[in-house]
């Protein structure tokens, strides 16, 4: 059973406009969220991360907004540039060190 | 740096052999995670190794599995008696600490056929 979900396999847009990547979490326990990247052929590398305790985090062109009453979060990437084409995946820990992950989410940036 | 290493980057094998895995952590993490992705699903958590403590094999879908981490670096994933089931990429993880951000290595696809 999935306790993190990404509904939305797929995303396309276009070089200097916003991504959006959202995921949506079962587990009320999920106390920490984290936003990884992936290139092909490569493991995932960390991107943003986000504490239950607060609703927003930026970082450079990136911030996660978490929404705990709804158990959402989300991804904005502003502006996506071509090098952001990679699959994304959202993960979600209960103070500990397992991450549950969702399936990904693929961002194809057009030129 | 170096980062996480992992071999092979491709196995292929028939229903019913064994296999290892084997990765490489990152010099001096003395955290060290398993994960497999099938088709279409998230990474699912299998093992978690931290310096002399017991594993977490909590993760571990069957008996069929079972992993070792040598010396407090090198670790291996054992499947026995490979199932068509069994096909996934399996990622290494590791880190400095229990907690702290986990490095990804580049993964082992595994086929069984």
């Amino acid at each position: 059973d999935q306790q993190v979900k990404q509904n939305s396999p797929s995303l396309s847009v276009q070089e200097g406009r916003i991504s959006i990547l959202n995921c949506d979490y079962t587990n009320s326990m999920f106390d920490y969220f984290l936003w990884y990247k992936k290139y092909p052929a490569e493991g995932p590398t960390f991107l943003i991360s986000i504490s239950s305790i607060k609703d927003k985090n930026e970082d450079g062109r990136f911030t996660v907004f978490l929404n705990k009453s709804a158990k959402h979060l989300s991804l904005h990437i502003v502006p996506s540039q071509p090098g952001d084409s990679a699959v994304y995946f959202c993960a979600a820990s209960a103070n500990d060190y397992k991450l549950s992950f969702g399936a990904g989410t693929t961002v194809t940036v057009r030129a | 740096g170096a980062g996480v290493s992992q071999s092979p980057s491709n196995k292929v094998t028939e229903k019913g052999k064994d296999v290892e895995l084997r990765c490489d952590p990152i010099s001096g993490h003395t955290a060290l995670y398993w994960y497999r992705q099938s088709l279409g699903q998230g990474l699912e958590f299998l093992i978690y190794f931290q310096g002399n403590s017991a594993p977490d094999k909590s993760g571990l879908p069957s008996d069929r599995f079972s992993a070792e981490r040598t010396g407090g670096s090198v670790s291996t994933l054992t499947i026995q008696r490979t199932q068509q089931e069994d096909s996934a990429v399996y990622l290494c993880a590791s880190s400095s600490r229990t907690g702290d951000e986990q490095f990804f290595g580049p993964g082992t696809r595994l086929t069984v056929l």
